[in-house]
């Protein structure tokens, strides 16, 4: 199975900071068909996971454009531009391209 | 608006089984895909299959084969996850999720296994 590996496991921030979380898997996610199925998910406290992005930059209907995805391959970096309160919560990457399909362990992003 | 409307909590004895349903309002329920996913503490998310909601085609991530059976209703637009011979580490928290990319998702069904 592809191995997602987050980092950082918890991140900080102060309200208005810009952070980045990075995601690397243990093979490429490029499918043969052209696309790369990289998608990020946000996770708040008590609700269920909401896509942010998808096929690495593409952001979901509704998401704010403070949120941006880039990276190919094996390696994609979520930023935020400007952490707000009610981005706080746990971000997962998942990937879509080999079955089965796998998710990152997430990353906890707190206010400092 | 697009909603997942899943079925309520269950308490399951181990050996028996459960079956969850996923309820889809505010669009076509056939031009999607029903994705299902497995949340706890210790394993974090992990992809249990999907279903094809227009033919009922299916497929299932090996690990969970055996342990659920997915199936829709398109009558109803609701799509089921069977669980079978339950045990606790089957005790967890389970999404449905339009796509296979999961973009809506339910509110969750938290399903405990316990004697």
């Amino acid at each position: 199975d592809v191995v997602l590996t987050q980092t950082p496991p918890t991140l900080s921030a102060t309200i208005g900071q810009s952070v980045s979380i990075s995601c690397r898997s243990s093979q490429s996610l490029l499918h043969s068909n052209g696309n790369t199925y990289l998608n990020w998910l946000l996770q708040r406290p008590g609700q269920p996971p909401q896509l942010l992005i998808y096929l690495v930059s593409r952001l979901e209907s509704g998401v704010p454009n403070r949120f941006s995805g880039s990276g190919s391959g094996t390696d994609f970096t979520l930023k935020i531009s400007g952490v707000e309160a009610e981005d706080l919560g746990v971000y997962y990457c998942v990937q879509s391209t080999h079955a089965p399909y796998t998710f990152g362990a997430g990353t906890k992003l707190e206010l400092k | 608006q697009v909603q997942l409307q899943q079925s309520g909590a269950e308490l399951a004895k181990p050996g028996s089984s459960v079956k969850i349903s996923c309820k889809a309002s505010g669009y076509t329920f056939t031009s999607y895909y029903i994705s299902w996913i497995k949340q706890t503490t210790g394993q974090g998310l992990e992809y249990i299959g999907y279903i094809n909601t227009g033919s009922g085609g299916t497929n299932y991530n090996e690990k969970f084969k055996g342990k659920a059976t997915l199936t829709v209703d398109k009558s109803s637009s609701t799509a089921f996850m069977q669980l079978s011979s339950l045990t606790p580490d089957d005790s967890a928290v389970y999404y449905c999720a339009r796509g296979v990319i999961p973009g809506y998702w339910g509110q969750g069904v938290m399903v405990t296994v316990s004697s």
